[in-house]
């Protein structure tokens, strides 16, 4: 049974262009959220999806950054025109459902040069 | 809001010796307590939770026990190994907001021979 599925692990990218980040949520979970961890601290909330479905997007900044959950597919956080400070660890996971247990990811390293 | 507060590390720890973890927390609702553990280039893994008050979760030789008295979720371990060497984070999921969890910042185990 496999995990939270992210992808890429590592991703580079220049200021001012485009990151995409996926993740595949355990098999069964309709669940999404998005955490990202900047160096040296802990979690913080981002986003929170269903399928279709923003539900809480509280902890997401208001520009630059979107998250999509579609019917088919993985979840996608996009970072458009990215800067340095955008550099940080984003961590996807999956719940089978409302205040179930969350499951993560192994991360993907996003590092703006 | 909520909030959670881990004693700050790194913790160095011979093997054998015992280990507590100190976390308290904030939280307006009945909230459910968690505790991650990442190991060097992972994502974060559940190692315990409880989900109300004086119950202990348990997991590895580790406990933690719910008190609401006190507002604490304390981590423990009677006899450490250096494979426990890694970032140990306290969460709450409040059951207001159960779509989020909000963690401390984490702390650093250490565990030498």
């Amino acid at each position: 049974n496999a995990g939270v599925m992210q992808n890429p692990r590592h991703l580079v990218r220049r200021r001012g262009q485009e990151a995409r980040l996926r993740c595949s949520p355990m098999k069964g979970h309709s669940h999404v959220y998005w955490y990202r961890q900047l160096p040296e601290e802990g979690l913080k909330f981002m986003v929170y999806l269903q399928k279709e479905n923003i539900i809480d997007e509280s902890g997401m900044p208001k520009e630059r950054f979107s998250a999509e959950f579609p019917k088919e597919g993985p979840s996608i956080l996009r970072i458009q025109q990215v800067v340095r400070g955008d550099s940080a660890a984003y961590f996807c996971a999956s719940s089978m459902g409302l205040e179930e247990t969350q499951y993560f990811g192994p991360g993907t390293r996003l590092l703006v040069l | 809001g909520d909030s959670v507060t881990q004693m700050e590390g790194p913790v160095t720890l011979s093997e054998e010796a015992f280990l507590t973890i100190n976390c308290t927390y904030t939280a307006t609702g009945y909230p459910s307590l968690f505790w991650y553990v990442q190991y060097p280039g992972e994502g974060l893994q559940l190692l315990l939770k409880a989900t109300k008050a004086d119950d202990k979760g348990s997991n590895k030789g580790f406990e933690a026990t719910y008190r609401k008295e006190t507002t604490s979720f304390h981590l423990e371990k009677g006899s450490v190994q250096v494979s426990d060497s890694a970032v140990y984070f306290c969460a709450l999921s409040d059951s207001g907001t159960a779509s989020k969890l909000t963690f401390g910042t984490g702390t650093r185990l250490q565990v030498t021979l």
